[in-house]
């Protein structure tokens, strides 16, 4: 079973679009993120939730929105896709005081 | 806010040899973890060691260890016996909690064979 996965792990598409990335974990964790992977290999945190609620939003774009329907799931949503969002984009969990993060496989997304 | 830094992009040794990767972070937390994460070319993100910041001894994982010295802000990372499997990114990370980590910028390891 896998702890924390993610769909879809690829995603090509146009300059404009807009698309989804959904991620789900069965660990019971009460938070979740978004993590960006760029080119560069660099992990930036965009989103934070704890029991459906936010608690970060880092400087990210407004194209760019989370929604947790419940503490099992965080997708995130982006508008109006640019080339700078082109990147590998991780979903992970953690259970509140122990800082570990459980990450998906992520999804690299790859904008024309 | 914190801040992980990782000074060798890169680095390369013989299969078997040990292996040293530096990391210094900056923190205003007093409790908080420190983790190494290994991400291989299939990209999945793997945790290495975990170490809490409250515990003076060094965490170890098998061929994994950790020197740990807290006022120096210091948390390198040892990879004895080093293998093939062992190539990859390499993270620092610190936090824990809502915050989530904060990541360094990775350090490559190539073990030759």
């Amino acid at each position: 079973d896998t702890a924390v996965s993610q769909t879809p792990k690829y995603l090509v598409t146009q300059m404009g679009n807009d698309k989804s990335i959904k991620c789900e974990q069965n660990l019971g964790h009460d938070t979740m993120y978004w993590y960006k992977q760029d080119s560069k290999k660099f992990l930036k945190i965009m989103f934070s939730y704890n029991n459906k609620e936010l608690i970060i939003n880092e400087t990210v774009p407004n194209r760019f929105s989370p929604k947790s329907p419940d503490k099992a799931h965080l997708n995130l949503h982006i508008n109006s896709l640019e080339l700078g969002d082109s990147a590998v984009y991780f979903c992970a969990s953690s259970q509140e005081f122990t800082g570990e993060l459980f990450f998906g496989e992520g999804s690299r997304l790859t904008v024309l | 806010a914190q801040t992980v830094t990782q000074s060798q992009p890169e680095m390369s040794v013989q299969e078997a040899e040990t292996v040293t990767l530096s990391c210094t972070y900056d923190t205003s937390e007093n409790n908080y973890y420190l983790f190494w994460y290994k991400q291989p070319p299939s990209r999945q993100m793997i945790l290495v060691i975990r170490q809490e910041a409250y515990k003076q001894q060094n965490a170890t994982e098998n061929r994994f260890s950790v020197n740990f010295q807290k006022a120096a802000k210091s948390f390198s990372l040892k990879i004895s016996d080093s293998q093939l499997g062992d190539t990859a990114m390499y993270f620092c990370a610190s936090g824990g909690g809502a915050d989530g980590l904060t990541f360094g910028k990775g350090t490559h390891l190539i073990i030759q064979p």
